[in-house]
């Protein structure tokens, strides 16, 4: 299996930051690099496919980046709906695999 | 606008069979879509369990594919995961979702899941 590893697991941050989330894949799995957000007590939503393209309907301050083994999530100014946590998932090979999340705190 | 909603036991007893289905609205669960469960763990991140196109065929994590089984019913528009021999590790929320249809493996369309407990 590919292991997905997230850097942070917690983000302190506050309203109008720039943060960026780091994802490192086990092996290269080029850019089948997804992200997702979840906020408690919800399901995932879906925000960028193949490391860099935005779902529709995903605001321009999400953005990704990467190839390879390493990936970045940034968003580049921080709103209140943002408060939550962020996953990786590579869907490169099966099984498909999850990173272990990074929750980003006021 | 699909939407997924799961149903099922909320308590299972440990050695059972965990039973969910996922009813499909708004969309044809026999178009050209791959139908997923994921699960998550109380506190934990997510585990993808496996996933079912509409003719059938399956794909499954190996860490759990001698115990899993996942199927769709087309005059129900459903589909649904079984998971023998379940113990208290697979006390989770369960998520049913679909695919998106130009990006493989990654879950587009959520329903909201459903928790179950393994405990006696």
């Amino acid at each position: 299996d590919i292991q997905m590893t997230q850097s942070p697991s917690a983000l302190p941050a506050s309203v109008g930051d720039r943060v960026t989330i780091t994802c490192r894949a086990s092996q290269s799995i080029s850019t089948y690099l997804n992200w997702f957000q979840q906020k408690p007590g919800k399901a995932p939503k879906f925000l960028i496919f193949g490391a860099f393209n935005l779902q529709s309907g995903v605001p321009s301050r999400f953005s990704g980046s990467g190839s390879g083994t390493d990936f970045t999530l940034t968003i580049s100014s921080l709103q209140p709906e943002d408060f939550a946590t962020y996953y990786c998932q590579q869907s490169s090979s099966i099984p498909y695999t999850f990173g272990q999340g990074t929750k980003l705190e006021i | 606008q699909v939407q997924l909603q799961e149903s099922g036991p909320g308590l299972v007893k440990p050695s059972g069979t965990l039973s969910l289905t996922c009813a499909v609205s708004g969309g044809s669960i026999s178009s050209s879509y791959w139908w997923t469960w994921v699960r998550q763990p109380p506190g934990k991140g997510l585990e993808w369990i496996g996933e079912v196109y509409h003719i059938g065929t399956t794909n499954y994590n190996p860490s759990l594919k001698s115990r899993v089984t996942i199927s769709v019913d087309k005059s129900r528009n459903q589909f649904s995961l079984s998971l023998t021999s379940v113990t208290a590790a697979d006390t989770a929320v369960y998520y049913c979702a679909r695919n998106s249809q130009t990006i493989v493996g990654v879950p587009s369309d959520w329903g909201q899941g459903t928790r179950v407990t393994v405990s006696s």
